[in-house]
């Protein structure tokens, strides 16, 4: 029964490799988010949809493709993994943009 | 967007001991909200709190919207209160996405 899920929880994986991370949530939500946060556990936003449809896209390589086949699920996409893309990548969830937030349990990503 | 600025970026307390948590915010807001991230890296929702105040067990917060700010108080703190603090506001006005302040590690002893 939870909310906002996440696959894998953690990924090891050598530059140069394509990746996915799947989020879904079952919170009946409209809205659903991307989030990076780096070592110095800085977080920020990637990408945010509303139904379905791309609202925010800040400034994130196009090596990073985020894709909503349905209000419940954001899948991440990236090409060409980069050292730099070591980091927790979470999922959050929300009733419109301004609702409350829930987010997943992050995506550990490693790149050796 | 606006800007969040949390203070103070550490804190160590003896268990039992309060705290105060601030966080500013550079615009008005229509969505702020405090979140717990444990030493696991779960991000836990606190408190969704545009205004007024809350309370919730030993935590409560309060935002005054009109001065651009909030606070979070921990009272008689436990070792589990240990990890960081994080309070987000709206990017925009819009309100499409948070934006994160850099959070306040909080380290409780016994």
């Amino acid at each position: 029964d939870t909310a906002v899920s996440q696959t894998p929880k953690y990924l090891v994986t050598q530059m140069g490799n394509d990746k996915s991370i799947k989020c879904e949530q079952n919170l009946g939500h409209d809205t659903m988010y991307w989030y990076k946060q780096d070592s110095k556990k800085f977080l920020k936003i990637m990408f945010s949809y509303n139904n379905k449809e791309l609202i925010i896209n800040e400034t994130v390589p196009n090596r990073f493709s985020p894709k909503s086949p349905d209000k419940a699920h954001l899948n991440l996409h990236i090409n060409s993994l980069e050292l730099g893309d070591s980091a927790v990548y979470f999922c959050a969830s929300s009733f419109g943009g301004e609702g409350e937030q829930y987010f997943g349990p992050g995506t550990r990503l490693t790149v050796t | 967007g606006i800007q969040v600025e949390q203070s103070p970026p550490d804190l160590i307390l003896q268990e039992g001991a309060n705290s105060t948590l601030r966080c500013n915010f550079s615009d008005s807001v229509n969505n702020l909200q405090w979140f717990h991230q444990n030493p696991w890296g779960q991000l836990i929702n606190l408190f969704y709190i545009p205004s007024g105040t809350k309370q919730n067990g030993r935590l409560s917060a309060t935002t005054v919207a009109t001065e651009r700010y909030s606070l979070l108080y921990i009272s008689s703190s436990q070792t589990t209160d240990s990890g960081v603090y994080f309070c987000a506001g709206p990017i925009n006005q819009a309100g499409t996405a948070l934006i994160f302040g850099k959070g306040t590690t909080l380290s409780v002893s016994s």
